[in-house]
């Protein structure tokens, strides 16, 4: 398995509150991405990070922001939690610099609620 | 916009049977199609298809692509309850920061 962990597994936070969540590597991955999911809709991709200081928006990146100042670390953070943002998130991890290989290997997944 | 649309949406069989999942796609500049299973935890990684009449096995799982007809199946053979899983299919393209845009994925259950 790829070393990813994900920070907090569970959180419950109230409407209007930042939040911010954490990935962590330790594969040295290139490529890292930040996916919600949620019933009927399968994964959606939020926001991705192709380097340091690298990223980009996904699918349904509205209320979301990302940072990676590190190679290991890559930050999602709610500006103002919502309840329509309440979902499982995932990270995902994909590129080691050493391969060329397109699959992605995921998180543990974080659950988070607003309320 | 790439497209991934799966079926049937969800699947009951009991242990023993053989089912086949199905995969369609729309993605421009096409690179790969991906196999997942996910439990109730995070997807893990089946089968990465490429080159299109490849077949992939891996012991009683295997998966073809057709990349005339655009569509992909996931065949399991002899179902066992461990099997229960949703099975995620996705696409990625070339110059898409390796990014994957997913299906809704099949709900399988098995009966003992």
């Amino acid at each position: 398995d790829a070393g990813i962990t994900q920070s907090p597994r569970h959180k419950v936070t109230e409407t209007g509150t930042p939040v911010t969540l954490r990935c962590h590597q330790t594969e040295n991955h290139r490529y890292m991405y930040w996916y919600r999911q949620d019933p009927g809709h399968g994964l959606r991709l939020i926001h991705y990070s192709y380097g340091v200081k690298d990223t980009d928006k996904g699918e349904v990146s509205d209320g979301y922001s990302v940072s990676r100042s590190k190679t290991e670390d890559f930050l999602l953070t709610l500006e103002s939690a919502t309840s329509s943002q309440t979902s499982v998130y995932f990270c995902a991890i994909s590129g080691r610099s050493d391969r060329s290989s397109y699959e992605q290997y995921f998180g543990p997944g974080t659950r988070l609620t607003v309320t | 916009e790439d497209k991934v649309v799966q079926s049937p949406l969800s699947l009951v069989v009991h242990e023993g049977d053989t089912v086949t999942l199905n995969c369609s796609y729309e993605v421009t500049n096409f690179r790969s199609l991906l196999w997942y299973k996910q439990e109730k935890k995070a997807p893990t990684f089946l089968f990465m298809l490429t080159s299109s009449g490849i077949e992939k096995k891996s012991g009683r799982l295997s998966s073809i692509l057709d990349k005339k007809e655009l569509f992909s199946i996931l065949n399991i053979t002899a179902t066992q309850t461990g099997d229960s899983a949703v099975y995620l299919c996705a696409v990625t393209s070339s110059g898409s920061a390796r990014q994957l845009t997913f299906g809704s994925g099949t709900q399988l259950t098995v009966l003992p």
